[in-house]
């Protein structure tokens, strides 16, 4: 079974760029998850889908950030304009239904730089 | 708001140590707990998990317990091995908001 995919994996922008990172589940997978993880820090959700609805954005900067999951399958996660506190790394996950008896499945992250 | 603090790393021992990392928890609803695993250059995995109190999660050698009266999940194992050197995400998942939430993370390095 293959699992989560990310690409890219390493991405290094200036301020006030953008950037777009994607995301493709596990097949079969209902929920998706976006993560920010910080250096020194454990994942923050930023955003959940299920299917193609967000179930949760309550802690997405939406002045800059944004999300989408066209189709209920793979997923995009864009910064616009970027800043130097949005280095992290940004982790797509996936789950088959969202329920907390589900494992969620991690991808190998995108490492962001912002200089 | 939800909540988990883990015990500041990092933590080093040698092999065949007996292995302690503390974790607790504040949640609205009845959460589940889990312990995530980051092995060097690899992905988050799930290493074990308890829904409910009293629940005992073990996976590997490892074993916590979810105790509702002290609000904690503690990682245990009885013998490290130099391969168990990673960071330890304690986690919850809180059944009444449906969110997740991570702890700050604890890093293990086992010596030969």
């Amino acid at each position: 079974e293959a699992g989560v995919a990310q690409s890219p994996r390493y991405k290094i922008i200036e301020k006030r760029q953008s950037v777009a990172f994607w995301c493709n589940p596990i097949s079969g997978h209902a929920t998706l998850y976006w993560y920010q993880q910080i250096l020194g820090q454990g994942p923050k959700l930023l955003i959940q889908f299920q299917n193609n609805g967000v179930v949760d954005d309550s802690q997405l900067p939406k002045d800059r950030f944004s999300a989408e999951r066209l189709k209920g399958v793979d997923s995009t996660l864009k910064i616009q304009p970027a800043k130097l506190e949005d280095s992290a790394v940004y982790l797509c996950a996936s789950s088959l239904s969202g329920r907390a008896r589900d494992e969620q499945y991690f991808g190998p992250g995108t490492r962001l730089t912002v200089t | 708001g939800d909540s988990v603090t883990q015990m500041e790393g990092p933590v080093t021992l040698s092999e065949e140590a007996f292995l302690t990392i503390n974790c607790t928890y504040t949640a609205t609803g009845y959460p589940s707990l889990f312990w995530y695993v980051q092995y060097p250059g690899e992905g988050l995995q799930l290493l074990l998990k308890a829904t409910k109190a009293d629940d005992k999660g073990s996976n590997k050698g490892f074993e916590a317990t979810y105790r509702k009266e002290t609000t904690s999940f503690h990682l245990e194992k009885g013998s490290v091995q130099v391969s168990d050197s990673a960071v330890y995400f304690c986690a919850l998942f809180d059944n009444y908001g449906q969110n997740f939430v991570f702890g700050p993370g604890t890093r293990l390095s086992v010596l030969p």
